[in-house]
């Protein structure tokens, strides 16, 4: 199946600095790719769309001038929280959509996730 | 709106069978997905349904019902590792997201 990588998988800041995650495709090209987090014991919240060579499509909710996303190239996508909180302590898991995949096009792959702790 | 109910949580005995139910409502329908979710991991890809019936993959099987809204997952054999929570996406026409359910953590006790 398609792999997605996603770095780093856990990072410790302080509270006001800005912390950036990485969402790579790696066997395919993903023109939309989704991040989602997800808080302990709880379901997955979409963020937002990240859709390549334009603007990301925010959630209800979602600050877009606090989660900045990039969607650069085909295979890569960068979160970052900006001038990030305690309350910004999290698991953030990115996903790819793999169009040419066999489930319709819809399947996600997802990636290994992102421990997010601000101090 | 869109909505998805599975249940919070559900218990079963090691070597039994367990029915993981899944409703939802979303504006049109083009495909389901379920993913099973270890603690800490992301979630991993189970099964896949757009069409009624049932879909069988090895332990693992998975029931949809477009008229009713409805699908259920179904694990057999259960052993210790199933211990993991059990997602039901739902994939509405005319959008690339996929719409999650809540989540059902199951546990599996020897």
């Amino acid at each position: 199946g398609a792999v997605v990588s996603q770095h780093p998988s856990r990072v410790i800041c302080k509270s006001g600095t800005s912390v950036k995650i990485e969402c790579r495709s790696l066997d395919f090209q993903a023109t939309t790719m989704f991040w989602y987090r997800q808080f302990p014991k709880q379901s997955l919240m979409l963020m937002a769309t990240s859709n390549e060579g334009s603007k990301a499509t925010y959630e209800q909710g979602v600050e877009k001038d606090k989660f900045l996303i990039n969607h650069a190239s085909l295979t890569l996508s960068t979160l970052t929280v900006t001038s990030a909180h305690p309350e910004d302590s999290s698991f953030y898991i990115c996903s790819a959509r793999d169009v040419s995949g066999e489930r319709g096009g819809n399947e996600q792959f997802f990636g290994p996730g992102t421990r997010l702790t601000v101090l | 709106g869109q909505n998805i109910d599975q249940p919070t949580e559900m218990t079963a005995t090691e070597g039994a069978i367990v029915q993981i139910n899944c409703t939802y409502q979303t504006s049109g329908f083009n495909g389901l997905f379920w993913y099973q979710q270890h603690a800490g991991e992301a979630p991993t890809f189970l099964s896949y349904n757009v069409l009624d019936g049932l879909e069988e993959k090895g332990r693992f099987s998975s029931f949809l019902s477009r008229s009713k809204g409805y699908s259920y997952l179904l694990l057999k054999e259960l052993q210790m590792k199933d211990s993991a929570s059990y997602l039901c996406a739902v994939s509405p026409t005319n959008t690339d997201k996929l719409i999650f359910g809540t989540g059902t953590r199951l546990q599996v006790f020897p």
